[in-house]
């Protein structure tokens, strides 16, 4: 199984400003993805943080909000940019290997309350 | 994608099992249909998975129909820790190789002393 380090593991952040949380492995991985969990909802998937290129995006993310680095395959980061309280939620990084069949290890979470 | 349908609600009272349902009647042959839960305020915990035959670990067993449009995933012995919500996902393969989870909503699992 992998080691998941998520930082911070909360904060609160005054609207307008941004918020980049960190996600370390301890090993190395191939995929890694970030999701958002809004207060009372399910797990949605922002995008796949792709190694030395540009993360993938679902629909209704944009990476102008959403930017994400993936320096190496350990590490990630997410900024949540431009905060408004609409962006109050837990933000989770999760890592999973690249064969079918494998599961998927998620950190605790940020949770992100915008003021 | 293939989807998942889960009740919405459970309960069971601590010290029996605890039968999970999840209808997934559009998976396809190479998907497979994992578990996973999530305690209050933490990160989705993997639990059990499995593509066709039944699998057992030492939290759960999971359970497959014969034709795969459903599982069941059993907890043997229902203990207060194992209150959460549970989430079966049909995981997903995509053309660039995107090992990609949906969630749904889940059930919320509650155990009763």
């Amino acid at each position: 199984s992998a080691v998941i380090s998520q930082k911070p593991s909360r904060d609160i952040c005054q609207r307008g400003t941004s918020l980049t949380i960190q996600c370390q492995v301890d090993s190395q991985v191939t995929m890694m993805f970030w999701y958002r969990q809004q207060p009372g909802q399910s797990l949605t998937l922002i995008a796949t943080a792709n190694q030395g290129s540009e993360a993938t995006y679902e629909s209704g993310f944009v990476i102008d909000k959403f930017p994400i680095s993936r320096p190496n395959l350990t590490f990630s980061t997410l900024t949540v940019s431009n905060l408004s309280p609409e962006d109050s939620s837990i933000y989770l990084c999760s890592v999973a290997p690249h064969r079918p069949g494998g599961e998927a290890f998620f950190g605790q979470g940020t949770r992100l309350t915008v003021v | 994608d293939a989807k998942t349908t889960q009740p919405p609600s459970m309960d069971c009272a601590e010290g029996r099992a605890a039968n999970l349902p999840c209808n997934h009647s559009t998976i396809s042959g190479n998907e497979y249909v994992y578990w996973y839960r999530q305690i209050h305020s933490q990160g989705p915990q993997y639990i059990i998975h499995g593509l066709k035959n039944n699998e057992t670990n030492e939290m759960a067993s999971l359970i497959i129909t014969e034709d795969r449009k459903s599982s069941t995933l059993i907890l043997p012995h229902a203990t207060l820790r194992d209150t959460a919500v549970y989430y079966c996902i049909v995981r997903v393969e995509n053309g660039a190789g995107s090992y990609q989870l949906t969630f749904g909503k889940g059930t919320k699992l509650s155990v009763i002393p």
